[in-house]
């Protein structure tokens, strides 16, 4: 299968920067997504990597080396609604729609 | 635009009996993929349509998973007969490519008893 890893918890608090990491060892890497997930809720889309670099959204930037099969999520201004479970998955081209999640990374705020 | 939507949100039932969960994808969507959460583990992929056609379906467990999706919209999968180990949250996503992002439904949380 695939060895995708990340952190299973963190915590934070209020208007602090954190950065959750996701490495991964694919054959045929295409890209990297990141989705948010509220327990009980659908996940929801945060960003794709293709290219190595930052992408910036908003308060969410997302980083991609290629070369080291890294990934990085980093979050801004924290807020309350930001704890969740942030969840990197990886999208290989030899297996066209099918997406490879890690086991997900559950970041609490603390206020 | 409405989002994809799963019917039923909860199902309890008792090992043996059959259990049918359905996916409705954002409409235009032709690509429409099952996956499944196993308490503990991680988001794990079953098959994936495009418009009526099975495209992957390598993901599938075994032979007591049927999923379907006529016509092209909304898709089935039926448990049956069901085990213990069935139990967890079953997604459904949908895109309108492959290389775009896929949208998911809040899931349909099975246990089986």
């Amino acid at each position: 299968g695939q060895n995708i890893d990340q952190p299973t918890e963190m915590t934070a608090t209020e208007g602090a920067i954190v950065q959750i990491n996701c490495t991964y060892q694919t054959s045929g890497f295409n890209g990297l997504f990141w989705y948010q997930q509220h327990a009980g809720e659908a996940p929801t889309f945060l960003s794709y990597n293709v290219l190595d670099g930052l992408e910036e959204k908003g308060r969410f930037s997302s980083f991609l080396s290629r070369s080291k099969g890294y990934s990085y999520l980093l979050l801004k201004e924290l807020q309350m609604k930001d704890s969740a479970s942030y969840l990197c998955a990886v999208h290989r081209g030899s297996t066209l729609g099918r997406l490879y999640f890690g086991r997900g990374t559950q970041l609490t705020v603390w206020p | 635009e409405a989002g994809v939507t799963q019917f039923p949100s909860h199902s309890v039932i008792e090992k043996g009996q059959t259990v049918t969960l359905r996916c409705d994808p954002i409409s235009g969507h032709d690509n429409l993929y099952w996956y499944r959460r196993v308490m503990g583990k991680e988001i794990k992929f079953l098959l994936h349509f495009v418009k009526e056609s099975k495209q992957d379906e390598s993901g599938m467990p075994n032979n007591r998973f049927l999923a379907e999706r006529t016509g092209g919209t909304y898709s089935t999968l039926k448990v049956q007969p069901a085990e213990l180990e069935d139990s967890g949250v079953y997604f459904c996503a949908s895109s309108q490519d492959l290389s775009r992002e896929q949208f998911f439904g809040p899931g349909t949380r099975l246990t089986v008893l």
